[in-house]
């Protein structure tokens, strides 16, 4: 069974600064990988998606994630975030067989502060 | 331009009721899903179809029935409604991938609570 781990529920960090979020799957096939981000009071918004080729995947608003194979990690980064970055990130799994059935890790909050 | 459309957005209901969350998407998607969210538990697959007259479980089905008898729809009936089920609840709906790794589009959310 596939599984997501976003190790911090909550990352706080001011305007303008780097940010990573950080996410490990666990999975004994080949998967897919996605990063959604989730406004408040809002549904969920696909931000990239990792199906194959480059490890380096470029997403919206100037977010980016990298595929790890080896390390079984999908790291999600920004150089420079915005206030109107605050939101929810989810890091979500397929298999790409069913790839329509995402199981998503638990939420990482990202507060971005003045 | 309305994609994958919920109602009601918020509901109460009273333990023992029940109800049915409506789900309406126009892009002509084969897939189709409802997911709950609840705090820091992530977003969990209740049930799923990937076509009209085909519906299948997903990770926490119990206490939730679906059908599917058009491309369009996909309701979610709660039959005898517990607080348990206080929840946010997310339909999802995505063109069928084949492995081609397809963008899943989701309703905005259906907040219910059960007192």
């Amino acid at each position: 069974a596939q599984s997501v781990t976003q190790l911090d529920s909550q990352v706080p960090v001011f305007e303008e600064a780097p940010v990573e979020l950080r996410c490990n799957y666990s999975s004994s096939v080949s998967v897919y990988l996605f990063w959604y981000v989730q406004y408040p009071n809002q549904g969920l918004q696909l931000l990239l998606k990792y199906l194959s080729g480059s490890t380096l995947v470029k997403g919206i608003n100037g977010f980016e994630a990298e595929f790890n194979k080896s390390q079984t990690s999908f790291h999600l980064r920004k150089p420079s975030v915005h206030i109107s970055d605050t939101a929810e990130y989810f890091c979500a799994v397929s298999d790409p067989g069913g790839s329509e059935k995402l199981v998503f890790g638990k939420g990482t909050k990202l507060t971005v502060n003045p | 331009n309305a994609g994958v459309t919920q109602t009601p957005k918020f509901q109460v209901l009273k333990t023992g009721q029940s109800m049915t969350l409506q789900c309406a998407q126009d892009m002509n998607h084969e897939y189709m899903s409802w997911y709950r969210q609840d705090p820091g538990m992530g977003l969990r697959l209740i049930h799923y179809s990937v076509g009209a007259g085909i519906t299948d479980q997903g990770e926490v089905p119990n206490g939730y029935n679906v059908s599917r008898s058009t491309t369009e729809d996909f309701p979610l009936r709660l039959l005898s409604a517990a607080p348990s089920q206080t929840s946010v609840y997310f339909c999802a709906s995505s063109a069928l991938s084949r492995g081609l790794g397809n963008t899943i589009y989701f309703g905005e959310g259906s907040w219910l609570t059960v007192v």
